[in-house]
C-alpha cells in the first residue's frame, strides 16, 4: 500500500483553467503538507495543515487553495492557472516531531 | 534568503568510493536535520537524520555529521554504489515551530561503475 498517494501524476492543462490535485496519507499521520518544486528544482512548502487546521501558509497566490476534509487528506485547488504554475507539487505528511513522506508528485504543465 | 545550502550541485564518484555531500545552514534555531534522496519522476524518500544534541548518527552505509558551531552538516556514503546515484537533498526544521521543513537546492550525485 502507498503511503502517500497523489492523484494525478500528470497534468496538462490550458492558462486559466482550474484544477485540482488531491493527496491521502494512510499512515495516520496528524500533519499533512503541500510543496513545490520549481524549475530550479528547489522544493519549497506551500502549506501546512494539522488535523484539518491550516498551520503554515507561505507566500503562495490566493489561487492555491489547500482542503483538508479530514486529517487523511489534502487536496489542492488551483484556479485561473497561470504559465508561472508550471511545476511539479508534492504532497508529503508527518507526524509531529517526525520526517515527511512523500508522494510521487504531480507535474503540471500549463499550456 | 536561504536557509539551507548545499553549494555542490553535483558530484561524481567511482564505485566503492566514499561520497561526501556537504549541507550549510544559516538559522540557529534548526534542530533537526534530514537527508533525502530522489530520484527521476520519484518522490523524495527518507534517507537519515540527525537531532542538533547529536553529532553523528549512521545508519548502515550512511552517516551523518553534524557540526552545530559551523553550522554544517554531512552525509558519508561508503561504499557508494551505481544504484546511489540520484539527488541528495539536505533539510533542517525547527520541532517546535510547526514543522516548516525547508529544503535546500540539492546535490545531484553520480556513482560510476
Amino acid at each position: 500500500d502507498t503511503a502517500v498517494s497523489q492523484t494525478p501524476k500528470y497534468l496538462v492543462t490550458q492558462m486559466g483553467n482550474d484544477k485540482s490535485i488531491k493527496c491521502e496519507q494512510n499512515l495516520g499521520h496528524d500533519t499533512m503538507y503541500w510543496y513545490k518544486q520549481d524549475s530550479k528544482k528547489f522544493l519549497k512548502i506551500m502549506f501546512s495543515y494539522n488535523n484539518k487546521e491550516l498551520i503554515i501558509n507561505e507566500t503562495v497566490p490566493n489561487r492555491f487553495s489547500p482542503k483538508s476534509p479530514d486529517k487523511a487528506h489534502l487536496n489542492l485547488h488551483i484556479n485561473s492557472l497561470e504559465l508561472g504554475d508550471s511545476a511539479v507539487y508534492f504532497c508529503a505528511s508527518s507526524q509531529a516531531g517526525g520526517k515527511l513522506f512523500f508522494g510521487s508528485g504531480t507535474q503540471l504543465s500549463v499550456l | 534568503d536561504q536557509q539551507v545550502k548545499q553549494n555542490s550541485p553535483s558530484l561524481s564518484v567511482q564505485e566503492g568510493r566514499i561520497s561526501i555531500l556537504n549541507c550549510d545552514y544559516t538559522n540557529s534555531m534548526f534542530d533537526y536535520f534530514l537527508w533525502y534522496k530522489k530520484y527521476p519522476a520519484e518522490g523524495p524518500t527518507f534517507l537519515i537524520s540527525i537531532s542538533s544534541i547529536k553529532d553523528k548518527n549512521e545508519d548502515g552505509r550512511f552517516t551523518v555529521f553534524l557540526n552545530k558551531s559551523a553550522k554544517h552538516l554531512s552525509l558519508h556514503i561508503v561504499p557508494s554504489q551505481p544504484g546511489d546515484s540520484a539527488v541528495y537533498f539536505c533539510a533542517a526544521s525547527v520541532v517546535e515551530g510547526g514543522q516548516n521543513f525547508v529544503f535546500g537546492p540539492g546535490t545531484r550525485l553520480s556513482v560510476l561503475p
